[in-house]
């Protein structure tokens, strides 16, 4: 069984179209992220939840909204998408908000081509 | 801030060793290693939360000096299965991991 799963894999679409990543994890864990990594590999933390409250919301467009309908799931939708918002997109997960105490596992991650 | 990764890239022969370095500008309260390879997830390597801690997952160490603000990963008698990423991060506020740039690592028959 998948722990963190991601969908879709992949995603193609045209720069102002809006679209959505869905996330799911059935580790009973807390807390979920979302990270980005650019083509240069930096992975950089967007958002978390913790137990369907958001927790960390880093310097993102506003045009990323992410959405936590239950501890298990955090979606990601993306509205007027733009070039520089193609890259791989992962979710992740960790059992409470502690950072300092708890492995993060990621999901396979969605990657995202803006054409 | 991000911490500092080096080298940026390196490239082995099987059975060689190797050392990555992680350091911080600021305090380091923990610091966590993750892999990654090509076109998958990273996947946690261990977490060093004391100063001084060392830890080990088979070949693969590393240690966390607190006062220098920085953590070694040690990859001994590297296998082709080591080749990827490797990547530290560090805790900062509000409970979130920082993650380094990366350490592209390469080990060749």
């Amino acid at each position: 069984d998948t722990a963190v799963s991601q969908t879709p894999k992949y995603l193609v679409t045209q720069m102002g179209n809006d679209k959505s990543i869905k996330c799911e994890q059935n580790l009973g864990h807390d807390t979920m992220y979302w990270y980005k990594q650019d083509s240069k590999k930096f992975l950089k933390i967007m958002f978390s939840y913790n137990n369907k409250e958001l927790i960390i919301n880093e310097t993102v467009p506003n045009r990323f909204s992410p959405k936590s309908p239950d501890k298990a799931h955090l979606n990601l939708h993306i509205n007027s998408l733009e070039l520089g918002d193609s890259a791989v997109y992962f979710c992740a997960s960790s059992q409470d908000r502690l950072a300092g105490d708890n492995e993060q596992f990621f999901g396979p991650g969605t990657r995202l081509t803006v054409l | 801030q991000q911490p500092v990764q080096s080298p940026q890239a390196v490239i082995l022969r099987e059975g060689e060793d190797a050392v990555i370095n992680c350091s911080s500008s600021k305090a380091l309260y923990s610091v966590h290693w993750y892999r990654q390879k090509h076109g998958e997830a990273p996947v946690f390597l261990m977490i060093l939360l004391k100063g001084g801690e060392q830890k080990g997952h088979e070949k693969i160490s590393a240690s966390f000096n607190e006062k220098k603000q920085q953590s070694s990963l040690y990859l001994t008698a590297s296998q082709l299965s080591y080749s990827g990423t490797y990547f530290c991060g560090r805790e900062t506020s509000g409970s979130r991991l920082t993650f380094g740039e990366g350490t592209q690592l390469t080990v060749n028959p």
